[in-house]
This record gives structure tokens, C-alpha cells and sequence, in this order.
């Protein structure tokens, strides 16, 4: 399958402050990306999706001026949670589209955003 | 009610049994549909696609049925390393689309 990679894999941070996570189509262009939040115990959850060259879709009650996508390139999209909270705590994991094989979303490692 | 709805378990199986489960989704539309497995902590990965006329890739079946709005995963000869959690995953419009998952159904294969 085609690989993505993410980083940081974790990050503990005050509140208050930004951190960017970035996501990476490696072996394949991924004209979209998929940025998703997993809370403990839960399933995953849309949070936006992310085309090359245009401004992210955001999903109903995700706050878009939190959580800044930019898709610069075809194979880097980058997600900063801003003035970040304890309830932003949780496993944020991209996806990048490809055609190949099953026509179905490949997944980065996953970043898991600790906030004090 | 939910879009994508699977029992949680967890299911505790002997090694080498064979476990099946089901997942039920809610939109009619929907196109596209996969078994992911996700291991603890880890992000979910890819286990196999499910198609219409159903399909078989080694110990592991998965089936679909339009009609009742279902789809099923078989795993035959149960491993140890077979346990993970199994994400029922659907896709209501094109590959472009975010994908919908269910929370999961947990597997523990038991020596």
C-alpha cells in the first residue's frame, strides 16, 4: 500500500499554545487529504478534508479558525491546533486519497497531542 | 441513529476458532465499504475491501449485503496476532470523500 508518514508522533504542550502536525504522501500524490481525531475509546472522526491548492472543507462543529489546514503541495498537508486546551488532548490522524490498489485511503501513523 | 454501527465486544475467542461479526450502516447511498483493523494506539490500516459478490483474502471473508444494510468479516483459523480491533468503514460518495468508521469491534484471541 502507499505510505504516509506523520509528525511529530507526540507532542505535550501548554495551554495556550499552537502546535502544527504534518502529514506526508511518500511514495504517491495525494490530491486529498484527510485530517481525523480519535478520542479514547471512541471512533475515528472526520475533521476536514484537505485539497492541493484550496481551502480545506471543514466538518459541521470542527472550528476552521482552530484548526488550520494548509494543503501546500501534493504530498504535505500540515494541521495547526491553535491556543490549544486540554479538551483538544486526543490521537489526530491523516489519510492521503490514491487510486492505487483498493481505491480506499492510506493512513499516517497518527500524532498524539497531549495538552496540560 | 448512527451511521455505521458495530458491537463494541470485546469478543474472546480461542485460538484457531472461527469468529465472524457484522456492522450495520445507516445511508443507502453509501458506495464504497472495508474492514480496517486497528491495533492499540495505532493508526487503523487497511485489511480488505468488501465487494458486492463478497470476497476472500486467506482466513478472512467479508461479505456485503445492500439490502439489509450490512456487512460481515469471517476469520478462520484465529491467530494470536489477530487481535486488534475491527473498524467497519464506509464510503458514501467517491474515493475523495472522508471515510465514516464505526468505533469498533475488539477481538481477543486466547491461547
Amino acid at each position: 500500500g502507499a505510505v504516509v508518514s506523520q509528525h511529530p508522533s507526540w507532542v505535550i504542550c501548554k495551554s495556550g499554545t499552537s502546535v502544527k502536525i504534518e502529514c506526508r504522501s511518500l511514495d504517491f500524490q495525494a490530491t486529498t487529504m484527510f485530517w481525523y481525531r480519535q478520542f479514547p475509546k471512541q471512533s475515528l472522526m472526520l475533521m476536514a478534508t484537505s485539497n492541493e491548492g484550496s481551502k480545506a472543507t471543514y466538518e459541521q462543529g470542527v472550528e476552521k479558525d482552530k484548526f488550520l489546514i494548509n494543503h501546500a503541495s501534493l504530498t504535505l498537508s500540515t494541521l495547526t491546533v491553535t491556543s490549544a486546551h486540554p479538551e483538544d488532548s486526543s490521537f489526530y490522524i491523516c489519510s492521503g486519497w490514491s487510486r492505487r490498489g483498493a481505491d480506499t485511503q492510506y493512513f499516517g501513523p497518527g500524532t498524539r497531542l497531549t495538552v496540560l | 441513529r448512527k451511521e455505521v454501527e458495530q458491537d463494541p465486544g470485546p469478543f474472546n475467542v480461542p485460538e484457531g476458532a472461527t469468529v465472524a461479526f457484522n456492522c450495520t450502516y445507516s445511508n443507502s447511498a453509501s458506495q464504497s465499504f472495508f474492514w480496517y483493523r486497528q491495533d492499540c494506539r495505532k493508526e487503523p490500516k487497511l485489511l480488505m475491501s468488501v465487494y458486492s459478490s463478497g470476497n476472500e483474502d486467506g482466513r478472512f471473508t467479508a461479505q456485503l449485503n445492500r439490502a439489509s444494510q450490512y456487512i460481515s468479516l469471517l476469520i478462520r483459523d484465529s491467530k494470536l496476532s489477530d487481535s486488534a480491533t475491527y473498524l467497519c468503514v464506509v464510503n458514501t460518495g467517491g474515493g475523495a470523500d472522508g471515510l465514516t468508521f464505526g468505533k469498533g469491534t475488539h477481538l481477543i484471541i486466547q491461547p
